[in-house]
């Protein structure tokens, strides 16, 4: 079935570091890929996502880019502030199927 | 433009007794998702639902736990008989399809206590 592998966390960064989750897929479709972010008490929001291979997606200095040769779709952000800290979700979804999700990765940003 | 809805955001029930948690959909969304939380841990798909029909209930236990979309409501996720390891936060999401590329919109959960 489908799944995402996601980086263990928990990841802890200096302020202004950079900052970078792996997450891998195995999918028997052709998924679209997606980065959510839950802070402390909430659910959870969409951050960015990607539709097909080779595409960005971005917001709020955070990127991530399909790549379908690697079945990857890291997110990367160049300088972390401590209002970053949260949990990432990588997920997918194929045509007509729920959203499956990684395992989650705890970010924290320190002053 | 109200987003997902979910009530109530906290609940506690002693062991036994049944949980009835809500949501309310994005409007214009017919889609429905319900994911489990625990502790420390990752969300756990449970049911899909469309309007009267459910899609997928592949991650629901197969005892006490059931799930509704009627035609007009919100959409129910019923816990019968609660117990200790139900403690957990539920996170209803929906969508306007179910398209690879359409993503879901969350609710802030239910955070249900089992005593």
């Amino acid at each position: 079935g489908d799944s995402v592998t996601q980086m263990e966390g928990p990841v802890t960064l200096s302020e202004e570091a950079f900052l970078t989750i792996n997450c891998t897929y195995t999918a028997t479709g052709y998924p679209s890929l997606f980065w959510y972010v839950q802070y402390p008490g909430e659910g959870l929001q969409l951050l960015l996502k990607a539709t097909k291979a080779d595409d960005k997606g971005s917001n709020k200095g955070f990127e991530a880019t399909y790549r379908k040769e690697t079945t990857s779709f890291h997110l990367e952000k160049g300088s972390v502030q401590v209002s970053d800290s949260a949990v990432y979700f990588c997920a997918l979804r194929t045509d007509g199927n729920k959203l499956v999700f990684g395992a989650g990765t705890i970010l924290r940003v320190k002053s | 433009n109200a987003g997902v809805m979910q009530n109530p955001r906290h609940l506690v029930r002693r062991r036994g007794q049944e949980a009835r948690l809500r949501c309310s959909p994005m409007k214009g969304h017919s889609h429905v998702y319900w994911y489990r939380q625990l502790p420390e841990e990752g969300l756990k798909f449970m049911v899909y639902l469309q309007k009267e029909n459910i899609i997928d209930e592949s991650g629901m236990p197969k005892e006490r736990f059931s799930a509704e979309f009627p035609k007009e409501g919100p959409s129910i996720l019923r816990i019968q008989q609660v117990v200790r390891g139900d403690s957990a936060a539920y996170f209803c999401a929906s969508s306007s399809s179910d398209r690879d590329n359409s993503p879901l919109h969350f609710g802030n959960g239910t955070r249900l206590t089992v005593t």
